[in-house]
């Protein structure tokens, strides 16, 4: 089946030690994207890609950075995490059409649940 | 600056009950709807959607209602079952395209036996 993998599921990390989250993705969507969630709070969009073309939020703290070697993987760097940077973070996947534009629905992956020490 | 709501942070319906989510926008440019479902320890995963060119999009038990007016949409999910028990997302996606979905804060459906 076609789906959006996040791994790992659990990630445990100390204060200020660089951790990387990986996507991967069998859909070939050309849209990737990675949100933060904290509970009781939105998916908050920290970056995505349209194709290899890097859109980063405004807010998103240099801290976090994003790699996007092909179609298929997408990466997730949090170069010093800080106890606040604990959350669930999750992929997604979304077909942009080249002519109309039109997005359809994001898929997401399971999402990395990370804990900072 | 919220621009999607979801003004009840939790619902509790009966089984067998109408569930009954909503959800309110501010942008009037927002022009694609949809609705995700979230469970515990995993991914939010799509349910429906609605395009703002329709008041209405049914798909087996669920439907959503558009009413761009009142810039609002509602989830209706009739029979509610267990496991419908879950967190449910309100999304939009605005004319411009800018590859963003715009998701509102979730409300937790608990389906009580």
């Amino acid at each position: 089946d076609a789906m959006v993998i996040q791994n790992p599921r659990y990630q445990v990390t100390q204060f200020g030690k660089p951790v990387t989250l990986s996507c991967s993705q069998t859909l070939n969507h050309n849209v990737m994207y990675w949100y933060q969630q904290k509970s009781s709070q939105a998916p908050k969009l920290l970056f995505h890609y349209y194709d290899k073309d890097f859109n980063n939020e405004a807010d998103t703290p240099d801290n976090f950075q994003s790699r996007r070697p092909n179609t298929s993987f997408c990466f997730l760097d949090i170069r010093s995490p800080g106890l606040g940077d604990a959350a669930m973070y999750l992929c997604a996947t979304s077909r942009k059409a080249w002519t109309s534009g039109r997005l359809d629905e994001q898929f997401f992956g399971p999402g990395t649940r990370l804990t900072v020490l | 600056d919220q621009q999607v709501k979801q003004n009840s942070p939790s619902l509790s319906v009966q089984e067998g009950r109408i569930s009954i989510l909503n959800c309110d926008y501010t942008n009037s440019m927002f022009d694609y709807f949809l609705w995700y479902k979230k469970y515990p320890a995993e991914g939010p995963t799509f349910l429906i959607s609605i395009s703002s060119i329709k008041d209405k999009n049914e798909d087996g038990r669920f439907t959503v209602f558009l009413n761009k007016s009142a810039k609002h949409l509602s989830l209706h999910i009739v029979p509610s079952q267990p496991g419908d028990s879950a967190v449910y997302f309100c999304a939009a996606i605005p004319m411009n395209r800018d590859d963003k979905i715009i998701f509102g804060k979730g409300t937790r459906l608990h389906i009580l036996p």
